[in-house]
């Protein structure tokens, strides 16, 4: 089967720095991806990490570990925008052998002032 | 970055009616466009792989003659919902892969479509 495991909810300050986590088991793995939902629009892309290690884009950063099936999302330097939920998706192929992406539930992240 | 544009954004329309929904892919051919649906508060369900020229590859326990989907050119896939009723109701989304899908997905703004 297919799961993607992530907290529902994060709450953080203006300011700081969070960590969201996700752990998956897929049959196959091609590909990780982190994207951004604010409520009531679609999601826009941050990060993909295919290798193991950490790509970072700014006050974003994305983790990898292949072996672990886990994956994190760093936000630092956090701003009240930033609130929003983060929908962690791996990508696998299916029966056909199209690349599809599989969904964890998002993790809705509450910026404080 | 590649902009696919979805239309409508809202739809309200009676329960037995049937309500289609465009998704385009304005600057870049978009030979598979992914169809999904998503309820309150959860993740996005991929309802379907569109692919233009050919039947579309639905996911377990969609319904493929409720969701009409057609794929008739490399710029334009459509999702028809046919006979709609309120448990229809919820957020769709279309995205279409930047070709050749090394990476990242591109989403149309949705469509909100309540049922009454």
């Amino acid at each position: 089967g297919q799961n993607i495991d992530q907290p529902t909810e994060m709450t953080a300050t203006e300011g700081a720095i969070v960590q969201i986590n996700c752990t998956y088991q897929t049959s196959g793995f091609n590909g990780l991806f982190w994207y951004q939902q604010h409520a009531g629009e679609a999601p826009t892309f941050l990060s993909y990490n295919v290798l193991d290690g950490l790509e970072e884009k700014g006050r974003f950063s994305s983790f990898l570990s292949r072996s672990k099936g886990y994956s994190y999302l760093l936000l630092k330097e956090l701003q009240m925008k930033d609130s929003a939920s983060y929908l962690c998706a791996v990508r696998v192929y299916n029966a056909g052998n199209n690349r599809k992406l599989i969904w964890g539930l998002g993790t809705s992240l509450a910026v404080n002032p | 970055g590649a902009v696919v544009s979805q239309h409508p954004s809202w739809v309200i329309c009676k329960s037995g009616t049937s309500v289609k929904i465009e998704c385009r892919s304005l600057d870049f051919q978009a030979t598979t466009m992914f169809w999904y649906r998503q309820f309150p508060k959860q993740s996005l369900m991929l309802m379907a792989t569109s692919n233009e020229g050919s039947k579309a590859t639905y996911e377990q326990g969609v319904e493929k003659d409720k969701f009409l989907i057609n794929h008739a050119s490399l710029t334009l896939s459509t999702l028809t919902v046919t006979s709609a009723h309120p448990e229809d109701s919820s957020f769709y989304i279309c995205s279409a892969p930047d070709p050749p899908f090394t990476g990242e997905l591109f989403f149309g703004e949705g469509s909100r479509l309540t049922v009454l």
